[in-house]
């Protein structure tokens, strides 16, 4: 397993602003992967993020709204930029785990926007 | 593409009592994980068991158990002996075997233990 910590645990942020989510994972980890969890909702991916390569992000999301950097195999960011009160939601990064294929995933950022 | 299927949105079970919990998927693949995620009101996904769609024998961890249906594409969770600390919402998920590929989840079934 991994242990993974997330920075902030919870923010509160003005329509129009950005934020930046921090992932540290306890070891080194090729895949990662962050994913977004509506009120109520089950888990949705945003982006896979690769260390070495750019971000591959999925349907309905796009890097100018979700920017992610990957600087190296224990860490990334995602940023959610411009936000709006839709932007309010639970973020969580996951690491794969190659041999089993299961994904560990971080504590969560809350984020409501107003 | 995968899909999972969760139909009961709520359940509820006594402590010390035993619950199942369904799940359907389909995928066009022969070879898969399949996966149960607990999310308690912590919000932290944890992950409570795992199976191999190429093995037959059903996973077992502690009081948690599968039933694995592999015609039938269905992965049910069986919770024996509840426990207060059960109390969570229940992902089910699956993920081909290819080194990009990704989790679909279902919607999930929050379960409610009461004493």
């Amino acid at each position: 397993s991994a242990v993974i910590s997330q920075k902030p645990s919870r923010d509160i942020c003005q329509r129009g602003t950005s934020l930046t989510i921090q992932c540290q994972v306890d070891s080194q980890v090729t895949m990662m992967f962050w994913y977004r969890q509506q009120p109520g909702q089950s888990l949705t991916l945003i982006a896979t993020a690769n260390q070495g390569s750019e971000a591959t992000y999925e349907s309905g999301f796009v890097i100018d709204k979700f920017p992610i950097s990957r600087p190296n195999l224990t860490f990334s960011t995602l940023t959610v930029s411009n936000m709006s009160p839709e932007d309010s939601s639970i973020y969580l990064c996951s690491v794969g785990v190659r041999m089993w294929g299961e994904q560990y995933f971080g504590p969560g950022t809350r984020l409501t926007v107003t | 593409a995968q899909t999972v299927t969760q139909s009961q949105p709520e359940m509820s079970v006594q402590e010390a009592e035993t619950v199942t919990l369904s799940c359907t998927y389909d995928t066009s693949e022969n070879n898969y994980y399949l996966f149960w995620y607990k999310q308690p009101p912590s919000r932290q996904m944890i992950l409570v068991i795992r199976q191999e769609a190429y093995k037959q024998q059903n996973a077992t961890e502690n009081r948690f158990s599968v039933n694995f249906q592999k015609a039938a594409k269905s992965f049910s969770l069986k919770i024996s002996d509840s426990q207060l600390g059960d109390t969570a919402m229940y992902f089910c998920a699956s993920r081909n075997t290819g080194t990009a590929s990704k989790l679909t989840f279902g919607t999930g079934t929050r379960l409610q233990v009461t004493l």
